[in-house]
């Protein structure tokens, strides 16, 4: 199975943009890449998601590599309600395929 | 957007008694509903796809009798864990997928067993 890599967590101040890396480089091409977020006992929240191009919407934008091994999640600009695990996902047809997420702490 | 509810958020059982968990989704139709585990510190781990009006397919490792899955109507599904044991405590997410093909995640339940 496809699988993602992410770094385990990352620090950023508040009211600053923060770009969230996630490395898929056994993508295959039709496997869509996926952000979800979850605060803590909560239910993943969705937050974007793309094939090839980037793609922007209120909450973030994602930037995916030109040969799909790579996306960036950019948080443009990070407030404390943003401080969640960050998991991106790429969907195989039916499934999400969940790596272990981003723990993004969010400094005042 | 889509919202999906579970039921309840929390639950204390003793050990060797059957919880059901009820996942809902409010304002759209789910042909698909999948339900997933997660443990402290760790990432979701899907336990089975439920399709409406038929079984549901379990992930290897998961015990189709021990988490016994119905899918009876497009916006409702329920898992019951039957005979639970304090290691089946965890927190369990059901998600409903919609036409569109995203899936929208309910908020979580929350199964202590002691």
């Amino acid at each position: 199975d496809a699988k993602t890599t992410q770094p385990n967590s990352m620090e950023s101040n508040e009211e600053e943009p923060v770009h969230l890396p996630c490395n898929h480089s056994t993508i295959s091409g039709t496997d869509y890449i996926h952000w979800y977020r979850q605060l803590p006992s909560q239910g993943p929240e969705y937050v974007i998601h793309g094939l090839t191009s980037n793609v922007n919407n209120r909450m973030a934008s994602l930037a995916i590599a030109e040969d799909r091994k790579s996306s960036t999640l950019i948080l443009h600009r990070a407030t404390l309600r943003d401080a969640a695990v960050y998991y991106c996902i790429l969907r195989m047809r039916d499934q999400l395929i969940w790596g272990a997420g981003t723990k993004l702490i969010i400094k005042p | 957007g889509a919202v999906v509810s579970q039921h309840p958020s929390r639950v204390i059982c003793k050990s060797g008694t059957s919880v059901k968990i009820e996942c809902r989704s409010l304002d759209f139709q789910a042909t698909t509903m999948f339900w997933y585990r997660q443990f402290p510190k760790q990432s979701l781990m899907l336990m089975a796809t439920s399709n409406e009006g038929s079984k549901a397919t379990y992930e290897q490792g998961v015990e189709k009798d021990k988490f016994l899955i119905n899918h009876a109507s497009l916006t409702l599904s329920t898992l019951t864990v039957t005979s639970a044991h304090p290691e089946d405590s965890s927190f369990y997410i059901c998600s409903a997928r919609d036409q569109g093909n995203e899936q929208y995640f309910g908020p979580g339940t929350r199964l202590t067993v002691t």
